[in-house]
């Protein structure tokens, strides 16, 4: 069954570093989200991404955030000086075209900020 | 009003009994819903669509009450791989996510 992988699994990076996640959505899908999990609270939307461009962002993706598909597989979101506030857990997602948009998750990366 | 609210549980039940909960959302024009389970610090998993006439997978029920503007879950004949937390969704080109109902069953 085609699944949604992301990298690395963890990722431990001080303040004010740039940190990126890599997401490989599932190969025929053609939208592609990125989405946060602070512990202990709910999954919160941050972007989704189509036909190479920003489709929807939260207020949360603000300008310290960034996605890119740079190749036909990959799907990167970046930080490009993290916060301690920014230690989530970070889930790619991607769907298929037509109702009802189901989105399938991967993993996630847990991304701690020291 | 929050976009979608849950009751959070925790429901406790036995094996084999049946457990049901609701979730309501607050734009009258969210086109389609959903219920995933997230077990703990793993990725949400979907669990089934929710369609308007009412849809089954198994022992999983889901209603959608359009007019009322909630959705529940029904799960006959619990397991103890049933133990998880239900998130509702709802999807308006993004997905917005209850904060879950915690579902354990002892066995």
């Amino acid at each position: 069954e085609p699944e949604v992988t992301q990298t690395p699994s963890h990722q431990v990076t001080q303040m004010g570093q740039e940190v990126i996640l890599r997401c490989v959505p599932i190969s025929n899908h053609l939208y592609f989200y990125w989405y946060r999990q602070i512990l202990g609270q709910k999954v919160e939307f941050l972007v989704s991404f189509y036909n190479n461009e920003i489709s929807e962002k939260s207020e949360i993706f603000d300008d310290q955030f960034s996605v890119e598909r740079p190749d036909g597989s990959n799907f990167t979101l970046k930080i490009r000086s993290t916060k301690l506030e920014d230690s989530a857990m970070y889930f790619c997602a991607s769907s298929g075209s037509g109702m009802p948009y189901e989105q399938y998750f991967g993993p996630g990366t847990r991304l701690t900020v020291t | 009003r929050k976009e979608v609210e849950q009751d959070p549980g925790p429901f406790n039940v036995p094996e084999g009994a049946t457990v049901a909960f609701n979730c309501t959302y607050s734009n009258s024009a969210s086109q389609s819903f959903f219920w995933y389970r997230q077990d703990c610090r793993k990725e949400p998993k979907l669990l089934m669509s929710v369609y308007s006439s009412g849809n089954e997978d198994g022992r999983f029920t889901a209603q959608l009450n359009r007019a009322s503007q909630y959705i529940s879950l029904l799960i006959r004949d619990s397991k103890l791989s049933d133990s998880a937390t239900y998130l509702c969704v709802v999807n308006d080109y993004k997905l917005s996510f209850g904060a879950g109902t915690t579902v354990t069953v002892r066995a």
